[in-house]
């Protein structure tokens, strides 16, 4: 089963732009993680919230956590045609022995 | 170089055969997975390992089996009995600290997989 269900399933943007994605979840978690996709190539870590903070930054992202919602949105600043590519949220759950749990994805396309 | 490396990249297997895909990590991980990718959808999560010699089923295990013999190596195998095995398969390790949070996952670069 899908712990995590991002929004939206696809999303596109010209160059310059702020790109927003959401991600909801279902059960109590230690921490959340955002990743990238390229087509077609395996998935890279791009930031990891814990279940105590409620935002945090790395370069152009920005992710906040809201534990009483069970939602969490990661916000790409001023992209980039570079940033074309699928997001996914995963979630380790709170006694879930280390398992990572993967949403849906949100295709992102960054236009010229 | 530290990573991890899935071979082969591209698979074609025919009906009724059992395949076995290659993972392997030097990054000195504890935890292994194996995740299944469809067109256009999430990573479904297949077998994971948290310690040599031990591992438990994920969501949709029917089908697969794996093992865990030595730390560094977590095969796959996709039996006849899997009734739709063409996906992207791929293969993850993170260091295994249950509550800690330290679950940061680094991914193999993937095997297609495809029935022919």
């Amino acid at each position: 089963s899908q712990q995590g269900e991002e929004d939206p399933q696809a999303l596109s943007i010209q160059e310059g732009e702020n790109a927003t994605m959401n991600c909801s979840y279902k059960t109590s978690i230690n921490n959340l993680q955002w990743y990238r996709q390229n087509s077609g190539r395996g998935l890279v870590h791009l930031i990891l919230i814990r279940s105590n903070e409620r935002e945090k930054h790395s370069g152009r992202l920005r992710v906040t956590l809201d534990t009483s919602k069970k939602s969490s949105s990661l916000l790409i600043t001023a992209s980039r045609a570079a940033d074309t590519a699928s997001y996914f949220c995963a979630t380790d759950a709170a006694g879930g022995g280390n398992k990572l749990t993967f949403g849906t994805g949100t295709q992102l396309k960054v236009e010229l | 170089d530290g990573g991890i490396t899935q071979s082969p990249k591209y698979l074609f297997r025919k009906e009724g055969q059992n395949v076995t895909l290659s993972c392997e990590q030097n990054l000195n991980h504890d935890a292994m997975y194996w995740y299944r990718q469809d067109p256009g959808q999430g990573l479904r999560l297949i077998y994971y390992s948290q310690i040599v010699n031990d591992f438990q089923k994920g969501d949709i295990a029917e089908g697969y089996s794996v093992s865990r013999e030595k730390k560094e190596s977590f095969p796959l195998t996709v039996t006849s009995a899997q009734k739709n095995p063409t996906a992207f398969y791929l293969c993850a390790s993170s260091p295994s600290r249950t509550g800690v949070g330290n679950t940061e996952a680094f991914f193999g670069q993937g095997t297609r997989l495809t029935v022919v």
